[in-house]
């Protein structure tokens, strides 16, 4: 069974550019997640879709992020103008998410590095 | 109070000995609890999920969970410097919400 694919793996941007991040999930798997990761942190969560739904995006800095799940599969991540502190890794992440509580579990892809200089 | 908290370590431990890594968390509603490994530069894994109080086993993995005292842990058997990450704790209150994860704990294995 395919993983997690995420791309590009790493991206270097001037600060006020703007940088697409894109995934896709486990096949089957109705729920995809970004997080962002600060080196040194944990994984903060900042959207969650069910299918092409948003379910949570209470963390997410509307005023420059933006995500989209059009078809309820694959997912863009963009941000628009970036700023040094959005350098991190953007991980993605999927889970079946059907009903039993096996299916909580949450995968990872191998996730993007960003630098904003 | 931060909702999943870890200590940031690092926890040093010798080649064969138990390493034990806790998470306490602060939502009492909270149902599923997992551990993931990070190795620097990696994406999480996935290594036990649990969701009953007690215990549960998986090779040299025991994650332990007490929803009265709102804590977890990870116990490692025979503790490898191949075990040497961050251990990340995450906690999700119920089906189809978020998972909320701890600041990880860093984990050394001395040879």
């Amino acid at each position: 069974e395919a993983g997690v694919a995420q791309s590009p793996r790493y991206k270097i941007i001037e600060k006020r550019q703007s940088v697409a991040f894109w995934c896709n999930p486990i096949s089957g798997h109705a729920t995809l997640y970004w997080y962002q990761q600060i080196l040194g942190q944990g994984p903060k969560l900042l959207i969650q879709f069910q299918n092409n739904g948003v379910v949570d995006d209470s963390q997410l800095p509307k005023d420059r992020f933006s995500a989209e799940r059009l078809k309820g599969v694959d997912s863009t991540l963009k941000i628009q103008p970036a700023k040094l502190e959005d350098s991190a890794v953007y991980l993605c992440a999927s889970s079946f998410s059907k009903g039993m509580a096996s299916y909580n579990e949450q995968f990872f892809g191998p996730g993007t590095r960003l630098t904003v200089l | 109070q931060k909702e999943v908290e870890q200590n940031s370590g690092p926890l040093s431990v010798p080649e064969g000995a138990i390493a034990s890594l806790n998470c306490t968390y602060s939502d009492r509603v909270s149902q599923s609890f997992f551990w993931y490994r990070q190795y620097s530069g990696k994406s999480p894994e996935l290594i036990m999920s649990i969701y009953s109080n007690g215990d549960k086993e998986d090779g040299r993995f025991t994650a332990q969970l007490n929803k009265a005292s709102q804590y977890v842990s990870l116990l490692i058997r025979d503790s490898q410097p191949s075990d040497s990450a961050t251990y990340l704790c995450a906690v999700r209150k119920n089906y189809g919400q978020n998972f909320v994860f701890g600041p990880g704990t860093r984990l050394s294995v001395l040879p």
